[in-house]
């Protein structure tokens, strides 16, 4: 199952905060950030496994709630450099093997 | 570059041709995967291979559709008889390790057109 990320879109201002969000119906094994620009490669922000770890680099951090099978990042801060479209990858229990299931994307964009 | 290299950036097909879409891993990686992107949309899972082996292939349509990833050279996915519903954005990604528990780095992708 496809997981589902909201919002689908968000416009923030520089120096503002914005959460995304990213929920399955199944249980989840790991939850993998990845954030692309238009015409580029998606880049690996972070990978958060069950347990409800949560992780940060810099002003951008994620959480992972194991129970209500759904993960958060948390931009703080924003820099113009943030803008582009965050993707959330999932994996469930039931032996993966690596291959993710991806949401449809956030459209984050940040304005000076 | 020690990155996932993909070619062609840009690949243009005529119906009923065949199309080749070439990755090679980053440096001490030996998983690859093959994801495709449609426009405004998420990417989807098509294959997962290992040197010489095809690990899970659920995501990949039964017919016209194949891939490898020989023991020398890049890994290849091939798209035989294409047809305008191919048309997307191949992105290959690539891990140092099996599972899901691993990062997987992406290539710039192949933008395959078809006429």
């Amino acid at each position: 199952q496809q997981p589902v990320q909201s919002p689908q879109a968000v416009i923030l201002r520089e120096g503002e905060d914005a959460v995304i969000n990213c929920s399955s119906s199944k249980a989840l094994y790991s939850v993998h950030w990845y954030r692309q620009k238009h015409g580029e490669a998606p880049v690996f922000l972070m990978i958060l496994l069950k347990g409800g770890e949560q992780k940060g680099h810099d002003k951008i951090s994620a959480s992972f709630n194991e129970k209500k099978q759904q993960s958060s990042l948390y931009l703080t801060a924003s820099q113009l450099s943030y803008s582009g479209t965050y993707f959330c990858g999932t994996s469930d229990y039931g032996g993966s093997q690596g291959n993710l299931i991806f949401g449809k994307g956030t459209k984050l964009s940040v304005k000076p | 570059n020690a990155g996932v290299m993909q070619n062609p950036r840009h690949l243009v097909r005529r119906r009923g041709q065949e199309a080749r879409l070439r990755c090679s891993p980053m440096k001490g990686h030996s998983h690859v995967y093959w994801y495709r992107q449609l426009p405004e949309e998420g990417l989807k899972f098509m294959v997962y291979l290992q040197k010489e082996n095809i690990i899970d292939e659920s995501g990949m349509p039964k017919e016209r559709f194949s891939a490898e990833f020989p023991k020398e050279g890049p890994s290849i996915l091939r798209i035989q008889q294409v047809v305008r519903g191919d048309s997307a954005a191949y992105f290959c990604a690539s891990s140092q390790q099996r599972g899901s528990n691993q990062p997987q780095h992406f290539g710039d992708g192949t933008r395959l057109s078809i006429l």
